[in-house]
């Protein structure tokens, strides 16, 4: 039972290189989001789906793009690197709307340099 | 942005204590979670709480959502090693996209 399938594991960028983080899911869940998580910060949601082609902006999206063209996928696009964009990234899904557990990936370790 | 405050930062305590950590709001939350994770490793779900003042009990760990649900707390019964970790609480303000994290309480405990 795989759950939420991030990779890469870890990857190092230059500044205005462009990638793509992969998520996968086998949990047949609709929701699903992408969370930055900084040193005191906290989980910071960067976008989110509620279902395969729906997608909408959370509270930092500037940088990055998404998009969800099946229930299981939702890869999550840097445009041009910016150092500022260093950082753990989480993708997460869950099966509610509301009062509802997120389950998430094992995370992405990103350095932009 | 709603504000989810959780304290202490940081905890270091021995086998056997026991430990409270706080999470503050001045918002009025459907729901809280409370979420454990470990080096390396996305958060886990431990508890979800949805009623003001309801307590869960889970082992050695006992939840409580206050009575206005802004706030709610984690108290660990002597701590054992593998209670180490970051515990995180996240409110639910009326849908998915309105889920604010806490900052997060490191807990490290020593045998």
């Amino acid at each position: 039972n795989a759950g939420v399938t991030q990779t890469p594991k870890f990857q190092v960028l230059k500044t205005g290189q462009s990638m793509t983080l992969q998520c996968a899911q086998d949990m047949n869940h609709e929701y699903m989001s992408w969370y930055r998580q900084d040193p005191g910060m906290g989980l910071r949601l960067i976008h989110y789906s509620v279902g395969a082609g729906i997608t909408d902006q959370g509270e930092v999206p500037n940088g990055y793009n998404v998009s969800r063209s099946t229930t299981e996928d939702f890869p999550l696009r840097l445009l041009s690197a910016a150092p500022s964009q260093t950082s753990v990234y989480f993708c997460a899904s869950s099966p509610r709307w509301v009062n509802t557990e997120a389950f998430f990936g094992q995370g992405t370790r990103l350095t932009v340099v | 942005t709603q504000l989810l405050e959780q304290s202490p930062q940081f905890l270091s305590i021995q086998e056997g204590e026991n430990l409270t950590v706080y999470c503050n709001s001045s918002s009025v939350f459907s729901s809280l979670q409370w979420y454990r994770q470990e080096p390396g490793e996305g958060p886990v779900l431990l508890v979800t709480v949805v009623t003001g003042g309801e307590v869960k009990k889970l082992k050695r760990l006992t939840f409580q959502f206050g009575d206005a649900r802004k706030d709610s707390s984690l108290h660990i019964t002597a701590a054992q090693p593998g209670d180490t970790g970051l515990y995180l609480c996240a409110g639910d303000n009326g849908g998915y996209q309105k889920v604010t994290f806490g900052t997060g309480t490191k807990l490290q405990v020593i045998p």
